[in-house]
């Protein structure tokens, strides 16, 4: 069976904190691996990973994927209020649609 | 602009009641999905559709019916089988089959049963 798992479930920080949120995986037919910032609604898109090692860089943001320990980061430095909210991995499988991991939320305090 | 809308953002209704929450796009997309979500639970797939008039159960399929008689359009409805529909549902959708991290979410819609 196919299993995302994020850790921690949630998290709370002070302004100013680097965050680590993780998401490990085990899936079949692995294409890419995805993370998601969802506030209030829609989640919005942060990044896509399918490279292992290759860091993705948003601002404070950053990710990185390790395909042979089925595995991702994501990074938050210098975190403000605004960061507050779900983070969501999902991982693209084959032709099927996207197996999401049950998300870390996230509260910044100032 | 282009974009996904689903309709109405608040729904409430009586246990034992039918309800369809819509869905439309006008990205010319031709796969789209329904999720749902739960507190500390990330988003479940319901159902799915690649393709006009071709429609797959998801994980917890059970208790929701779908169309996908055209292809901007997937409604979703929450049948009186669903044991605990109260949730917030979100649609997506990918510009083609099997590239769903492609997808775009709609705003959703909160159901609750009262």
């Amino acid at each position: 069976e196919d299993k995302v798992v994020q850790s921690p479930l949630s998290l709370v920080v002070h302004e100013g904190d680097t965050v680590t949120l993780n998401c490990s995986y085990e899936v079949t037919n692995f294409r890419s691996l995805l993370w998601y910032k969802q506030e209030k609604k829609a989640p919005t898109f942060l990044f896509m990973l399918t490279s292992s090692g290759i860091e993705k860089k948003s601002g404070r943001l950053s990710s990185i994927l390790d395909k042979k320990e089925l595995f991702s980061i994501l990074n938050i430095t210098a975190t403000q209020t605004g960061d507050s909210a779900i983070y969501l991995c999902a991982v693209e499988k084959g032709n099927t649609p996207l197996v999401f991991g049950k998300g870390t939320r996230l509260s910044v305090i100032a | 602009d282009g974009g996904i809308t689903q309709s109405p953002k608040y729904l409430f209704r009586k246990e034992g009641q039918n309800v369809t929450l819509s869905c439309e796009q006008n990205l010319n997309h031709d796969a789209m999905y329904w999720y749902r979500q739960d507190p500390g639970q990330g988003l479940r797939l319901i159902y799915y559709s690649q393709i006009v008039n071709d429609f797959q159960k998801g994980d917890i399929a059970e208790g929701y019916s779908v169309s996908r008689e055209k292809k901007e359009s997937f409604p979703l409805t929450v049948t009186s089988a669903q044991k605990n529909p109260t949730a917030f549902y979100l649609c997506a959708s990918s510009i083609e089959r099997g590239r769903s991290a492609e997808a775009f979410f709609g705003q959703g819609t909160r159901l609750t049963v009262v």
